[in-house]
């Protein structure tokens, strides 16, 4: 099975301020289709999941341009600049190149 | 809109079966595989099973295969998880997904073994 390495566990920060989540995969993400299917997805409080990226990098629709996905392979960051009260919750990374695993959470908590 | 509505939870006994529903709507629910994810109390995100858009193949982890059964129904837009031989670890809020790799989650529904 793949495991994915979420970290940190939690992040404080203040309103306005950016945050940065890192998930590196225990296996190439990279498959046979040469897409990389690394999910990024939110729970906030109470909530069910909400899926935020796709394929690293691709935004879902209403998702604002504050998030941002980048990376490859194995190694893989979710970036908040500017980040706001509604954003706070727990960040989960997502691989489904095979049978689906996920990061143990990020919380992000304010500052 | 997608919607995607579990039902079926509640308390059982160790050893025992539940069998949970997932009704559908908003989307071609049969060109698309769909998954069931669950929650332990507190704790992170476990994939249990995956279907494709047809039901002719089935996916689960170690942990559940041979206990759990993911079924669906096309012609009803609905999608089932059957669970037997329970155990305290399967007790978690269980949602189901659209999608092999997740993109819609509904909005959850308790299960809790326990004597």
């Amino acid at each position: 099975d793949i495991v994915m390495t979420q970290t940190p566990l939690s992040l404080s920060v203040a309103i306005g301020q950016s945050a940065s989540i890192s998930c590196k995969s225990s296996q190439s993400l990279k498959y046979s289709d040469g897409k990389t299917y690394l999910n990024w997805v939110f729970q906030s409080p109470g909530q069910s999941p909400k899926r935020l990226i796709y394929q690293v990098s691709k935004l879902d629709s209403g998702v604002p341009d504050r998030f941002s996905g980048t990376g490859s392979e194995t190694d893989f960051t979710l970036k908040i600049s500017r980040v706001e009260a509604e954003d706070l919750g727990v960040y989960y990374c997502c691989q489904g190149s095979y049978s689906p695993t996920f990061g143990g959470g990020t919380k992000l908590e304010l500052k | 809109e997608v919607q995607l509505v579990e039902s079926g939870g509640g308390l059982v006994q160790p050893g025992r079966s539940l069998k949970l529903s997932c009704a559908a709507s908003g989307f071609t629910f049969s060109s698309f595989a769909m998954a069931w994810v669950r929650q332990a109390p507190k704790k992170g995100l476990e994939w249990v099973a995956t279907i494709t858009s047809g039901g002719s193949n089935t996916y689960y982890p170690d942990s559940v295969k041979g206990r759990f059964t993911i079924s669906r129904d096309n012609a009803k837009s609905t999608l089932y998880l059957q669970m037997d031989s329970l155990r305290s670890e399967d007790t978690a809020t269980y949602y189901c997904a659209k999608g092999r790799v997740p993109d819609y989650w509904g909005q959850g529904v308790m299960v809790t073994v326990s004597s």
